[in-house]
């Protein structure tokens, strides 16, 4: 099976900071690599797939990079609304989609 | 638009048997490529995928799960379930039922969650 390992686990940061988050697959997986954000309480939602594609009216200050095993998601301008706990996915086992253990930001 | 809503018991027994449906509106579960699945989400941790159903019926389950786990279809109903058997604390968490769409945005392979249940949180306690 694929693993993936996020870091940092939790970050504080503050409105308006440019905040950067790892995710780590176990082998190579290509482009096959999805964002999520989840706020408390609610079911996860696509940012970003295929490791840099943004989904439709997701804010342009999400961005996501990386191919292979190691890929980055990046809010450039942090806004209130942003601080949630982001997931990474691999979906190159289709369909035994892994998830990583998560990066939750934190306000500062 | 497709929606999905899950239902069944809040409290489940240790040793028992955890079932849930997931009931699809919007949408026909016998819609081609696409998977019908659950994924869970312990109190204060990650998210799990727990099994998947193809459109055609073929199964797909977590490898630490897959002796206890069942996913089914009622096209009938147009709702599929989950059974998890000799459940334990370590099975208290939110259940999502999920879709997932393939060939995201026209790029051939790529699979995403793209619709997802509100959850259920699911105890199992005696």
């Amino acid at each position: 099976d694929i693993q993936m390992t996020q870091s940092p686990s939790s970050l504080s940061a503050s409105v308006g900071d440019r905040v950067t988050m790892t995710c780590r697959a176990t082998q190579s997986i290509n482009n096959y690599l999805n964002w999520y954000q989840q706020r408390p309480g609610k079911a996860p939602k696509l940012l970003i797939y295929a490791a840099s594609t943004l989904q439709s009216g997701v804010p342009s200050r999400f961005s996501g990079s990386g191919s292979g095993t190691d890929f980055t998601l990046t809010i450039s301008s942090l806004q209130p609304e942003d601080f949630a706990t982001y997931y990474c996915q691999q979906s190159y086992n289709t369909p035994s989609l892994t998830f990583g253990g998560g990066t939750k930001v934190e306000s500062k | 638009q497709l929606q999905l809503q899950e239902s069944g018991p809040g409290v489940v027994k240790p040793s028992e048997t955890l079932s849930l449906t997931c009931t699809v509106s919007g949408g026909s579960i016998s819609s081609s490529s696409y998977y019908w699945g659950w994924i869970r989400q312990p109190p204060g941790k990650g998210l799990e995928w727990i099994g998947s159903m193809y459109y055609s019926g073929r199964t797909f389950y977590s490898p630490p799960l897959k002796s206890r786990v069942t996913v089914f279809a009622d096209t009938s109903k147009n709702q599929f379930s989950l059974k998890l058997n000799s459940v334990t604390a370590a099975d208290t968490a939110v259940y999502y039922c999920v879709r997932l769409a393939g060939d995201y945005g026209g790029i051939p392979g790529h699979y995403i969650y793209d619709v997802w249940g509100q959850g259920t949180m699911v105890i199992v306690s005696s």
